[in-house]
């Protein structure tokens, strides 16, 4: 069974703080993305990597994928409050199975 | 480009009772998901659909749990009879085929009384 784990699960942060989500699997996944949920709505895509060592970024938010396609981060600097929201990784098997980590939800105080 | 649709947004019924739910993927999505979500928690798959096959159902509890999607387009997930435990959100999603991507409707948030 293919498996993510996020960590940390809850994040309670101040406004200005940086942080860091990590994701990790024992599996390769051809792909992985990262997914935020606001209340009351469904997930929204963030970003899609796909090519091991692959970093990109989006305004404050820096996503890789690691080496071996096995793991991956967010890092989020300066956080807002408007940052708030449950964090999800989630990854396609070769089989086209996407797969959900258990989310990281965060919380950003002004 | 109109985005996954999903009715009813909200139902609360009692145990013992039935209850579907509908979804409308995006236009030229082959592939459509549903999933459970409890609250805090990650989305867990409960079926995967390729057009108006169903791929991937090993985590629909078939007992009680099931699903359609007849002309490879809309789809609807049905629970009977419904027990307390069934309580979360159910979300539907759809992709292009061969595409990770997926675009989700909004849930539908059951709660079972």
């Amino acid at each position: 069974t293919q498996l993510l784990e996020q960590s940390p699960q809850f994040l309670s942060i101040q406004e200005g703080e940086n942080l860091t989500v990590y994701c990790n699997s024992s599996s390769v996944f051809s792909s992985l993305q990262w997914y935020r949920q606001e209340p009351g709505e469904g997930p929204v895509l963030l970003v899609t990597v796909v090519t091991g060592g692959e970093v990109k970024k989006l305004k404050r938010l820096t996503f890789q994928f690691g080496d071996a396609r096995k793991d991956s981060s967010l890092h989020i600097t300066a956080a807002q409050p408007g940052d708030t929201g449950l964090y999800l990784c989630a990854a396609s098997s070769n089989t086209g199975k996407l797969i959900f980590g258990q989310g990281t939800t965060l919380q950003v105080k002004p | 480009e109109a985005g996954v649709v999903q009715s009813p947004r909200y139902k609360i019924i009692e145990k013992k009772q039935p209850v579907a739910f509908w979804c409308n993927p995006i236009s030229g999505h082959n592939t459509l998901y549903w999933y459970r979500q409890n609250l805090g928690q990650g989305p867990e798959l409960l079926i995967r659909y390729e057009n108006e096959e169903a791929v991937d159902d090993s985590q629909l509890p078939k007992d009680r749990f099931s699903a359609e999607r007849l002309k490879g387009v809309d789809s609807t997930l049905k629970i009977q009879p419904a027990e307390l435990g069934d309580s979360a959100v159910y979300l539907c999603a759809s992709s292009r085929m061969g595409q990770a991507e997926a675009f989700f409707g909004q849930g539908t948030r059951l709660t079972v009384v």
